[in-house]
């Protein structure tokens, strides 16, 4: 089944405390991104990454860090985790450029104490 | 700078009548527009797109949205609502600016469905 997938989905931890939440996905797409959610405010990109070891600066890349060794996986990493980056995130996946359809994984609900 | 503005941040509808959700937008150059939909807990799923072919794009569920260069706007449209449909709603824009992609979300609008 072609899908986009993050782990962990829910995530507790405490400020300071580096964390990494892993997307994958099997549709061997060139484009991914990360978004987070927050109420009121919609979706707003992170990171994202053209192609294998090519990642952009979306408009919040603040706190984050993400890596593209692999076409497949692009993990997103919080070195020092505060509570203003508690969110949902997403991870997103399209063929090539952004105007095809993206691929959204199930999100990750991430709380910062 | 491109933007999204959804100009409603909840709509409410009868089972069986008509849904408008509003989106207006700002943009360099020629966008593509699109619209996903969000159920409770799930990521999003695309409703239809426009790519500057047919201003009127028909999607899933029975749901279209009309492009209008002269109004800025890409509403959706639906002529029958059904309790199904009731989720959050995003207009999104995407654009090349400064060599890049720039996709922007719509603050979304969360679609209630009543009896």
């Amino acid at each position: 089944e072609a899908q986009v997938t993050q782990n962990p989905r829910y995530l507790i931890t405490v400020t300071g405390k580096k964390l990494t939440v892993t997307c994958s996905q099997n549709m061997n797409h060139e484009y991914m991104s990360w978004y987070r959610q927050d109420p009121g405010l919609g979706l707003r990109q992170i990171y994202y990454s053209m192609n294998v070891e090519v990642t952009d600066k979306g408009d919040v890349p603040e706190g984050y860090k993400v890596s593209r060794k692999e076409k497949r996986n692009f993990p997103l990493i919080l070195e020092s985790p505060s509570p203003n980056q508690t969110s949902l995130y997403f991870c997103a996946s399209s063929l090539d450029r952004m105007v095809d359809e993206q691929f959204f994984g199930p999100g990750t609900r991430l709380t910062v104490l | 700078a491109q933007s999204v503005t959804q100009l409603d941040s909840h709509v409410s509808v009868s089972e069986g009548t008509p849904v408008l959700l509003r989106c207006n937008y700002s943009s360099s150059y020629s966008p593509s527009l699109f619209w996903y939909v969000q159920h409770p807990n799930k990521g999003l799923q695309l409703l239809l797109k426009y790519t500057s072919a047919a201003t009127l794009v028909k999607g899933i569920n029975g749901f279209e949205a009309e492009f209008k260069k002269s109004e800025t706007s890409f509403h959706l449209t639906k002529p029958s609502a059904h309790m199904s449909d009731a989720a959050e709603y995003f207009c999104v824009v995407s654009d090349f600016t400064g060599g890049g992609n720039k996709l922007t979300f719509g603050t979304g609008t969360q679609l209630k469905v009543e009896l």
